[in-house]
């Protein structure tokens, strides 16, 4: 049973324009939400998260957004420079869930230059 | 800060034997936990180790246990192995917040 779900396997997009990296969620009790960059060789590393009480985080070129109603979110990355390029994980948990992580399947992000 | 180191970085091991792998966490953080990430899939909470004693477990069999050491390093040992164990096992640190947490590059297991 995948609580999260990041249905697009790969994703490839020119340097400079936006990658938009999608994740959906069916368990009702997560809160809190994380995206991880992982690059190969290495662990993953967090990149930015959202709490359940707003609808939009930013970080300099990173922007997450959450629409509770439909389980999904979103990372925005504008714009995407090539080193960007990595598999990017999303990741939800709660208090009620013991902060346990629960991650998606992940998605390969390219960017061409 | 060398952050959290993982060992060995790679092993092979037949189906029914025992693997001990070990990770040293970040310094100042004092909760370790362990992942298990199979090909094409994401990481799977194993454990989560704090003062030594395992407070959180995620849907594993008993065949998996670990320790931690008053040093905060931690030890995951998995027992009787079946070809599924084969993964990147990854192991992370945190102290706190959760965003704190850091992941080792982690263990690559193949079970022949």
């Amino acid at each position: 049973d995948q609580q999260v779900k990041q249905n697009s396997p790969s994703l490839s997009v020119q340097e400079g324009r936006i990658s938009i990296l999608n994740c959906d969620y069916t368990n009702s009790m997560f809160d809190y939400f994380l995206w991880y960059k992982k690059y190969p060789a290495e662990g993953p590393t967090f990149l930015i998260s959202i709490s359940s009480i707003k609808d939009k985080n930013e970080d300099g070129r990173f922007t997450v957004f959450l629409n509770k109603s439909a389980k999904h979110l979103s990372l925005h990355i504008v714009p995407s420079q090539p080193g960007d390029s990595a598999v990017y994980f999303c990741a939800a948990t709660s208090e009620g869930y013991g902060n346990k992580l629960v991650f998606g399947a992940g998605t390969i992000l390219r960017v061409k230059s | 800060d060398a952050g959290v180191t993982q060992s060995p970085t790679h092993l092979i091991k037949t189906r029914g034997q025992q693997v001990t792998l070990r990770c040293s966490p970040k310094s100042g953080h004092d909760t370790v936990s362990w992942y298990q990430q199979a090909l094409g899939q994401g990481p799977q909470f194993i454990f989560q180790y704090y003062e030594e004693e395992e407070r959180q477990r995620g849907n594993f069999p008993d065949r998996f246990s670990g320790h931690q050491f008053p040093n905060y390093s931690s030890e995951l040992n998995v027992n009787a192995l079946l070809l599924g164990d084969s993964a990147l096992y990854l192991c992370a640190s945190s102290s706190g917040r959760i965003e704190t947490q850091y992941f080792g590059p982690g263990t690559r297991l193949l079970v022949l």
